[in-house]
């Protein structure tokens, strides 16, 4: 069966300006995480997401930070104003609702800011 | 709070050795999940396996063991007859309620022919 998806795989874009990243989670599951990579800083956690709630946003770093959930699969995150520390790879995950459900991860969305 | 603690950052070692890699972690709750995932150079997060707090077995998978010990809050990973292919970084996790995974730093393990 289909995995996690991501798009774009990679994307280029100026400090200022505002991106948005997609992920397509695997058929059936509930719960969805937010993660980002970045050289030095290890896997951060972002926003996770049950159905189309999120009850932990914690880990967004600032207001420029959101992220939505459609129809309880398709989620998109938002980073407007980028700026250059930005730059990392933002990678999603879903699971099976519950503690234990092992995470599995898309293959994430490089983001640059020049 | 949750905390894993990777302190091996890299480990390099020749084919067919043996590795240990080493994973510590605080936490308060009684019922938690520890994971191990690899990340090849290809990027990928690959789930590699899960263990819950109430099961303390070893587990053997092929040239992969782990072993659990509650006492010292530890969840080591071995690859036994390393190869070339096993070169990647290794995550240790725990899982809080919501199954949301805190990340050790990773151990970028080296395999030389």
């Amino acid at each position: 069966g289909a995995g996690v998806s991501q798009s774009p795989s990679n994307k280029v874009t100026e400090k200022g300006k505002d991106v948005e990243l997609r992920c397509d989670p695997i058929s059936g599951h509930t719960a969805l995480y937010w993660y980002r990579q970045s050289l030095g800083q290890g896997l951060e956690f972002l926003i996770y997401f049950q159905g189309n709630s999120a009850p932990d946003k914690s880990g967004l770093p600032s207001d420029r930070f959101s992220a939505e959930r459609t129809g309880g699969s398709v989620s998109t995150l938002t980073i407007q104003r980028t700026q250059q520390e930005d730059s990392a790879v933002y990678l999603c995950a879903s699971s099976l609702w519950g503690q234990g459900s092992p995470l599995h991860f898309g293959n994430g969305t490089r983001l640059t800011v020049t | 709070a949750q905390k894993v603690t990777q302190a091996q950052t890299e480990i390099s070692v020749v084919e067919k050795e043996d590795v240990t890699l080493d994973c510590v972690y605080e936490t308060r709750d009684t019922t938690y999940y520890l994971f191990w995932y690899k990340q090849p150079p290809s990027g990928e997060l690959v789930f590699l396996i899960r263990r819950n707090s109430f099961d303390e077995q070893n587990e053997i998978s092929g040239r992969y063991s782990w072993n659990f010990q509650k006492s010292t809050s530890s969840f080591n990973f071995t690859i036994t007859a390393s190869q070339v292919v096993d070169s990647a970084v290794y995550f240790c996790a725990l899982s809080e309620w919501t199954g949301r995974l805190y990340f050790g730093r990773g151990t970028q393990l080296t395999v030389w022919p």
